[in-house]
């Protein structure tokens, strides 16, 4: 059985403050995929990645994916409340479509 | 573009009745996945689905849940028997292929309370 652990699982900063996500796990995925979720809603994907060592940015927040493609992690950079939420790590296996997510780090920032 | 759709957004059941949870996929995607989310635990995968056909069951309890994805409408997840247990946020999410470069888009979520 395939297992993400996500750290942590609680953050709560000042706006304006950086902050690093972790997302890891003793298997080997295919890809891995960065989602945010707010109160009462479905995921919403921020990225996949694909490559072992990809970083890709988007605006302030910057992902990667471990050279063996076993983690990853996700750096917001000057934090704003309206990133405020829960973000999920979800890896695909050697199935491909059958997603296993990490519990998620809950993140308040705090105008 | 119409994302994902499920409905009922909210839905409370009694213990014993029966619960019928429905998702549109987006416009053109023909796969459809669905997951549960317990409180305090992650989306865990329950079934894939592809058009009149279930390709991966492996994530469904063995009683009291099916999933059907039918030539014409929604698909339907349903529970029979409800119990308190079943209680979570079930959420739907559809794709245009199955490898893991088709990304996986979510609905809102449909939020079972069983009394």
């Amino acid at each position: 059985t395939q297992l993400l652990e996500q750290s942590p699982q609680f953050l709560s900063i000042q706006e304006g403050e950086n902050l690093t996500v972790y997302c890891n796990s003793s298997s080997v995925f295919s890809s891995l995929q960065w989602y945010r979720q707010e109160p009462g809603e479905g995921p919403v994907l921020l990225v996949t990645v694909v490559t072992g060592g990809e970083v890709k940015k988007l605006k302030r927040l910057t992902f990667q994916f471990g050279d063996a493609r076993k983690d990853s992690s996700l750096h917001i950079t000057a934090a704003q409340p309206g990133d405020t939420g829960l973000y999920l790590c979800a890896g695909a296996g050697g199935s491909n479509y059958k997603l296993t997510f990490g519990k998620g780090t809950l993140l308040t920032v705090n105008p | 573009n119409a994302g994902v759709m499920q409905n009922p957004r909210h839905l409370v059941r009694r213990r014993g009745q029966e619960a019928r949870l429905r998702c549109s996929p987006m416009k053109g995607h023909s796969h459809v996945y669905w997951y549960r989310q317990l409180p305090e635990e992650g989306l865990k995968f329950m079934v894939y689905l592809q058009k009149e056909n279930i390709i991966d069951e492996s994530g469904m309890p063995k009683e009291r849940f099916s999933a059907e994805f039918p030539k014409e409408g929604p698909s339907i997840l349903r529970i029979q028997q409800v119990v308190r247990g079943d209680s979570a946020a079930y959420f739907c999410a559809s794709s245009l292929g199955s490898s893991s470069k088709n990304i996986q888009y979510f609905g809102a979520g449909t939020r079972l309370s069983v009394l």
